[in-house]
């Protein structure tokens, strides 16, 4: 069955970078795009890009270009979503997704959640 | 950007119907889709597209777009139908993905 596993909580002190992984199994990576989401405490949810696992391709929306990189690694079939110079509007649950189709923006297979704390 | 609009709230007896709306003018050339949020859960995918269902999710659940308006219809709903709901489509104007603020279900 389809799981995407993800890396645990973490506590992360502002400016600095957290990195949280997501572990694709019950399928091949490559063959669909993963996205990165988060939602704050009590909050909605907010979609942060995607990358083609097959090509490395991302696409990250405006609020998150230049801090965020969203990376792979095909042998393990991991992908990672890396925030940098956190602050505390970054304390957030980030989920990864995988969509449903080729770019469709249906998300049909979600990771559990990791949850970032910033606080100093 | 563009937006989507959820009312934060709606209620529904037990065993009725009710319809959760998402408005947006990105609505008006991509589909939506919907997730159901339960506390402390990840978000599940309930309808996308015309009016899929993943597999799994029960018939009860539909969903139906007119203009710049889509929908989701729980047609008899249950108590393990409490949720948040999240509408999603593509942002028109990027190639980007926009969220509704998610409606709280309540049954009643």
């Amino acid at each position: 069955q389809v799981q995407l596993v993800q890396s645990g909580a973490e506590v992360k002190k502002p400016g600095a970078s957290v990195k949280v992984s997501c572990k694709a199994s019950g399928y091949t990576l490559i063959s669909y795009y993963i996205h990165w989401l988060r939602q704050a405490p009590g909050q909605g949810l907010e979609w942060m890009g995607w990358i083609n696992p097959n090509s490395g391709a991302t696409n990250y929306a405006q609020k998150f270009q230049g801090r965020v990189t969203m990376t792979r690694d095909t042998s393990i079939s991991t992908a990672y979503m890396e925030v940098d110079r956190l602050t505390s509007d970054d304390t957030a649950v980030y989920y990864c997704a995988r969509d449903l189709q080729g770019g469709s923006y249906y998300f049909d297979f979600w990771g559990q959640g990791a949850l970032v704390t910033v606080s100093s | 950007s563009s937006e989507l609009t959820q009312d934060p709230a709606v209620s529904v007896a037990l065993g009725q119907t009710v319809r959760i709306t998402c408005r947006g003018d990105s609505l008006g050339g991509y589909y939506a889709s919907w997730y159901q949020q339960k506390p402390g859960q990840a978000p599940l995918l309930v309808i996308y597209g015309t009016n899929n269902r993943p597999s799994g999710i029960p018939d009860r659940f539909s969903g139906s777009s007119s203009g710049n308006t889509a929908s989701l219809t729980i047609t008899g709903a249950q108590a393990e139908d409490e949720a948040d709901y999240y509408c999603n489509c593509r942002d028109s104007s990027v190639n980007h993905v926009i969220f509704g603020g998610g409606t709280k279900l309540t049954v009643l």
